[in-house]
C-alpha cells in the first residue's frame, strides 16, 4: 500500500463545476503539500498545510490531522485548471517529500 | 527573489555514460533536494543536501550522487547510465518553517524546471 493515496487518479469536469481532489496518507507526518504540475514538467506549490484550511483565489485545501486526510478544491474550474495535481508529505523538518500518485484534471470549456 | 534555476533542461545520453545535472536555489535557501520522475513510477526523493552536507537519501543505488557548494548550488551526477534512467530530474529549494498544530518542523519546497534526461 502506498503511503499517499490521491483519488480520482483522473477527472474530467466541465468549466464552472466545483472540482474536489481527495488525499490520504498512512505515515505522521509534520505537512501536507499540494502540487500543480502542467505539461512540460514544472511544480509549483500550492499550499503547505499542518492544519486547518487554507483558501488561494479559486483553490481551497484543508485537512484533518486525525483522519489523515486532505482535500483540495476548485471553485468555479477554468481550462487553464487543466494540470496534474500532486499530493505529497514530509515527515519532518528534513526535504523528503512522499508523493501520491496524482490526480490529472482535464477541464472542457 | 529569482527561482529554482536547472541546468541543462533537457539532454541527451547513451547507456553507460555519465551525467552531471545542475541546480541554484533560491537565494537564501540552504536545502535542496533531488527528486526522480518517471511515468511508471512517479515522482521518488533521491536525495537532500544541507549546508554542504547530505542530510537525507532515498532509496536509490550508489550510481546517483551529489553534492552541494558554499553558496548552496547542488550538482547530482549519475555514472553508468541505464535506460530506466530517463526521467525528468527535478530539485526544489526550501527554507524550514514550523507547524501550529504539531510543533514540528517542516520544509516549504520551491521546485525548478527539471531536466529532462534521455538515455539512449
Amino acid at each position: 500500500k502506498n503511503e499517499v493515496e490521491q483519488s480520482p487518479q483522473n477527472l474530467t469536469a466541465q468549466e464552472g463545476e466545483f472540482i474536489t481532489i481527495n488525499c490520504s496518507y498512512s505515515v505522521g507526518i509534520s505537512a501536507l503539500h499540494w502540487l500543480q504540475q502542467h505539461p512540460g514538467g514544472g511544480i509549483v506549490s500550492l499550499f503547505m498545510l499542518s492544519s486547518g484550511k487554507k483558501k488561494h483565489g479559486r483553490l481551497i485545501a484543508t485537512i484533518n490531522i486525525q483522519e489523515k486526510h486532505s482535500s483540495l478544491h476548485i471553485t468555479a474550474s477554468h481550462p487553464r485548471d487543466s494540470a496534474v495535481y500532486i499530493c505529497a508529505v514530509s515527515e519532518g523538518s528534513q526535504g523528503n517529500l512522499i508523493f501520491g500518485k496524482g490526480t490529472k484534471l482535464s477541464v472542457k470549456p | 527573489k529569482a527561482g529554482v534555476t536547472q541546468t541543462p533542461r533537457y539532454l541527451i545520453k547513451t547507456r553507460g555514460q555519465q551525467v552531471t545535472l545542475s541546480c541554484s536555489p533560491i537565494s537564501g535557501h540552504r536545502s535542496v533536494s533531488w527528486y526522480q520522475q518517471t511515468p511508471g513510477q512517479g515522482l521518488q526523493f533521491l536525495f537532500e543536501y544541507f549546508s554542504e552536507t547530505q542530510r537525507n537519501k532515498g532509496n536509490f543505488p550508489g550510481r546517483f550522487s551529489g553534492r552541494q557548494f558554499s553558496n548552496s548550488r547542488s550538482e547530482m551526477n549519475v555514472s553508468t547510465l541505464e535506460l530506466g534512467d530517463s526521467a525528468l530530474y527535478l530539485c526544489a529549494s526550501s527554507w524550514t518553517g514550523r507547524g501550529r498544530a504539531t510543533g514540528a518542523a517542516y520544509n516549504e519546497q520551491f521546485f525548478g524546471p527539471g531536466t529532462r534526461l534521455t538515455v539512449l
